[in-house]
């Protein structure tokens, strides 16, 4: 039973770009949420998606945006990239209703240039 | 603004010893307190979680103590060992904002042979 999986691993781009970055969810699971972790610094929500409608955002710029497809898998995107946007994003699943399974996959590490 | 406070920033302790990591919270709506490790180049793992109206809960050698009228809680891990080395964070969810984690800063704890 594969766990959530994330890519790219690595990621490496300049200010003003745009990246985006990929989710799959635990088997079984419906819910994503996704993460950014700065160096040495505990992981800060920045949005969940359910039914392919975010559900709930923190405090992040639209900059950031997201989307789930039909399959539950999710995608994080990034526009106009600022150095301090250089984390790691990690991306948890888990299924409505249940919020103690919530599963983190490896995080894609960004750096910003 | 945290809404999590965690510390110590580190700790180191010998084979066998007891670590404990504390967390404090300001929101009483908070109801799901889960702790995570995470080892260098991971995705947090769940370690161990507790509701208030507990107030203890062991699972294998991670145990959670919680003290719901000063909104604290705690981990103690026993009998720790060098396997154990890594960097434990302490979060809280509200049934309001499900699956939305603040997490503590984070602890790195190194336990020696």
């Amino acid at each position: 039973d594969a766990g959530v999986t994330q890519s790219p691993t690595h990621l490496i781009k300049t200010r003003g770009q745009q990246v985006t970055l990929r989710c799959s969810p635990k088997s079984g699971h419906d819910t994503v949420s996704w993460y950014q972790q700065a160096l040495g610094q505990g992981p800060q929500f920045i949005f969940q998606y359910y039914e392919e409608e975010e559900r709930q955002r923190g405090n992040f710029p639209d900059r950031f945006s997201g989307h789930q497809f039909p399959n539950y898998s999710s995608e994080l995107n990034v526009n106009a990239l600022l150095l301090g946007d250089s984390a790691l994003y990690l991306c948890a699943s888990s299924l409505l209703g249940v919020q103690e399974t919530q599963y983190f996959g490896p995080g894609t590490r960004l750096l910003v240039l | 603004q945290q809404q999590v406070k965690q510390s110590p920033q580190s700790l180191i302790v010998q084979k066998g010893g007891i670590p404990i990591i504390n967390c404090a919270y300001e929101n009483t709506a908070f109801d799901y307190f889960p702790w995570y490790q995470q080892f260098p180049g991971k995705g947090p793992a769940l370690l161990i979680a507790i509701r208030p109206d507990v107030s203890e809960k062991k699972e294998g050698r991670f145990t959670i103590s919680f003290n719901k009228s000063a909104k604290q809680f705690s981990l103690h891990i026993m009998d720790s060992q060098p396997g154990d080395s890594a960097t434990y964070f302490c979060a809280a969810s509200s049934a309001d904002s499900w699956g939305k984690l603040q997490f503590g800063a984070g602890t790195q704890v190194v336990v020696t042979p």
